[in-house]
């Protein structure tokens, strides 16, 4: 069974930093994109962005909103991924899911597990 | 940006009815096109990808189609634990989005 577990919210003050962990099981981690999607309370869910795999260099893509504050790694010997935030603001008050995608038949990526979510509330 | 717009954005509906959302993308996105559910205070689900496959262990009460710009849900004989907000989401270009979301409600 495929289990994405998120890890490391809490509660920081605007301008903070905070690092995410999403721990995998269930499938072979080194394979799939990894991705981080959050949603603001009431609102729908924001791609963050992703990480591929291995054989695609670890190459990473964001959503350009985010202005380079948000960085992806991933640790396949750790069946881990990672969402580094800095120079948080407010309105990054969200739950934060990590979500593995999987190649469809166009070998286009898509959505295919999520994670439970942690809550990140950005407040003074 | 791909803008994707659902609607309606909320509906009522009785157990046994048969429903349709609509999902329309600003710009073609082939058949990149994903739906999912979710509950109250739980994560998104994947239900259906690339436009129509059900995602293994999705009751075939769902089904999803369209091309281009425009695309459906459709849930038949729909069961109380249906009852949810749907999202649709393109993953044809970046940034990867989603539908504003339609709340199925009793």
């Amino acid at each position: 069974e495929v289990q994405l577990v998120e890890s490391g919210g809490g509660l920081v003050q605007p301008g903070g930093s905070l690092r995410l962990s999403c721990e995998a099981s269930g499938f072979t981690f080194s394979d799939p994109y990894m991705d981080w999607v959050r949603q603001a309370p009431g609102k729908g869910p924001e791609w963050v962005g992703r990480i591929r795999n291995k054989a695609m260099g670890y190459t990473t893509e964001y959503a350009a909103s985010l202005n380079g504050r948000f960085t992806i790694s991933r640790d396949d010997s750790q069946n881990s991924v990672y969402l580094h935030m800095s120079s948080l603001k407010t309105e990054d008050t969200a739950v934060y899911y990590c979500a593995r995608e999987v190649r469809d038949n166009s070998a286009f990526y898509y959505f295919a597990n999520w994670g439970q979510g942690t809550l990140v509330t950005v407040s003074s | 940006d791909n803008q994707m717009t659902q609607s309606p954005s909320s509906l009522s509906a009785s157990v046994g009815d048969s429903v349709t959302i609509t999902c329309r993308a600003s710009q073609g996105i082939r058949n990149h096109l994903a739906w999912f559910q979710q509950k109250a205070g739980k994560a998104p689900k994947s239900l259906i990808y690339a436009v129509s496959s059900l995602q293994s262990g999705v009751p075939s009460r769902f089904s999803g189609s369209g091309s281009g710009t425009d695309f459906t849900l459709t849930i038949n004989s729909l069961q109380p634990d249906d009852f949810a907000t749907y999202y649709c989401q393109q993953y044809d270009t970046y940034p990867l989005n989603f539908g504003g979301g339609t709340k199925v409600e009793i």
